[in-house]
């Protein structure tokens, strides 16, 4: 199993809402990201987790929240978003550097279309 | 600086022929990979070829080939043989050997024509 599941595919919210994106991989990786996508560009890094333990924070605004509960799952709390963090958010899944050398490429969810009105 | 330079925001291919896209990266870390992935309109990103810096060979993958010159520091993807399903957002990626970040380049969007 190679798959990175997230769910919604799209969510629409509004500014005042509370809402969570999941992530959830089952090939034993232990480093797990999420990236803000806007259209034609790159993925921009928000949040690395390494081993359950938040270890790389791109200086997101706080009206994101991730959190990690197990070694399998990934969400991104929402909160009083803006319009601007409109994007597509992507989960990624790798072997964590700290136990491998060679190929360890990061493997991606679906991701969800987020739209905050 | 930029860890990661794509410097073909858009590019065009006959069918059947094959494309370069260009990458080049900076990095300090004598350990390090190079990645390429490809995201369709869908959004979700593939994973297409890795090159590793101790590598003594040139990755291949199916049509996917990476012309990879260490000394350069360039490590293009060559598409053989373009077909309509190629076309896509094509992203270079690195990570060093010291850490778990991706670095992606700003990326070139490949179109196949019939």
């Amino acid at each position: 199993d190679t798959e990175v599941t997230q769910t919604p595919k799209h969510l629409v919210m509004g500014m005042t809402n509370k809402k969570s994106l999941k992530c959830e991989q089952h090939m034993g990786h232990r480093a797990m990201y999420w990236y803000k996508q806007k259209a034609k560009k790159p993925p921009e890094l928000m949040f690395v987790y390494s081993y359950e333990k938040l270890s790389i924070n791109e200086s997101v605004p706080s009206r994101f929240s991730p959190e990690c509960p197990n070694s399998s799952l990934l969400n991104l709390h929402l909160h009083a978003l803006q319009p601007e963090d409109s994007a597509l958010y992507l989960c990624a899944s790798s072997q964590d550097r700290s136990l491998v050398q060679g190929n360890t490429e990061a493997f991606f969810g679906q991701g969800t279309r987020l739209t905050v009105v | 600086a930029q860890k990661i330079t794509q410097t073909q925001p858009g590019m065009f291919v006959q069918e059947k022929e094959a494309v370069t896209l260009d990458c080049t990266y900076d990095t300090s870390d004598p350990s390090y990979g190079l990645f390429w992935y490809k995201q369709p309109s869908s959004g979700e990103m593939i994973f297409l070829i890795y090159q590793g810096s101790y590598d003594q060979q040139n990755a291949t993958e199916g049509r996917y080939s990476l012309n990879f010159q260490k000394a350069r520091k360039s490590a293009n993807l060559v598409i053989s043989a373009s077909q309509l399903g190629d076309s896509a957002m094509y992203f270079c990626a690195m990570r060093e050997g010291t850490g778990n970040q991706f670095y992606f380049g700003t990326g070139t969007s490949l179109t196949v024509i019939p």
